[in-house]
């Protein structure tokens, strides 16, 4: 079955710095990708829509210079949290819509920890 | 996306059925229904989607009300296994941006 992967599964990072989260489709081609953010015991929230060579679109209240969001390719998305603080601690998670194959399944990775210190 | 309603937790006993519903009155002609559900700690993962007809695949069976305003997740014999938070959402073909409510915590009992 389609497969989404994300790495680093976990990452702590001191405050100031930046931190890099990688999403991959691994075996089907993902024109669209999305990220989220979940906070312990909360829903997924969704920050943007990623959209392979062209810029993303953020969620209402989502920094969209401190959120970057690069889709090179068609199976890689990438999430970088610039200037992070004890703030942007929370579950990273991003899906991806394969662009074959049957209609609308959307696959979700196993999600980022962050940890900012 | 249509606005979808759960029951915030639901219990059932080991090897028996559970429906679970949801209700998304506002749904539009071309949006389409999914239920993901997320252990602690792990991505949310696909369990099943539908338009209009019922479906079943090794996982669930989705059973939709004719007017698509609702639709009812049926697990045939839970397993602890299947111990979850279980989400319904809708999205409109060719925008698959799912926006997740809170769900429904679903509660095994050995």
């Amino acid at each position: 079955g389609a497969v989404v992967s994300q790495h680093p599964s976990r990452v702590i990072c001191k405050s100031g710095t930046s931190v890099k989260i990688e999403c991959r489709s691994l075996d089907f081609q993902a024109t669209t990708m999305f990220w989220y953010r979940q906070f312990p015991k909360q829903s997924l929230m969704l920050m943007a829509t990623s959209n392979e060579g062209s810029k993303a679109t953020y969620e209402q209240g989502v920094e969209k210079d401190k959120f970057l969001i690069n889709h090179a390719s068609l199976t890689l998305s990438t999430l970088t949290v610039t200037s992070a603080h004890p703030e942007d601690s929370s579950f990273y998670i991003c899906s991806a819509r394969r662009d074959r194959g049957p209609g609308n399944t959307i696959y979700f990775g196993e999600g980022s920890w962050l940890t900012v210190v | 996306d249509a606005k979808t309603t759960q029951p915030n937790s639901m219990e059932s006993n080991e090897e028996e059925p559970v429906h679970l519903p949801c209700n998304h009155s506002t749904i539009s002609g071309t949006d389409y229904i999914h239920w993901y559900r997320q252990l602690p700690s792990q991505g949310p993962e696909y369990v099943i989607h539908g338009l209009t007809s019922n479906v079943n695949n090794r996982m669930a069976s989705l059973a939709i009300a004719e007017d698509r305003k609702s639709s009812t997740l049926i697990l045939h014999r839970a397993t602890l296994r299947d111990a979850a938070v279980y989400y319904c959402m809708t999205s409109n073909f060719g925008n698959e941006k799912l926006t997740f409510g809170t769900g429904t915590r679903l509660t095994i009992i050995p």
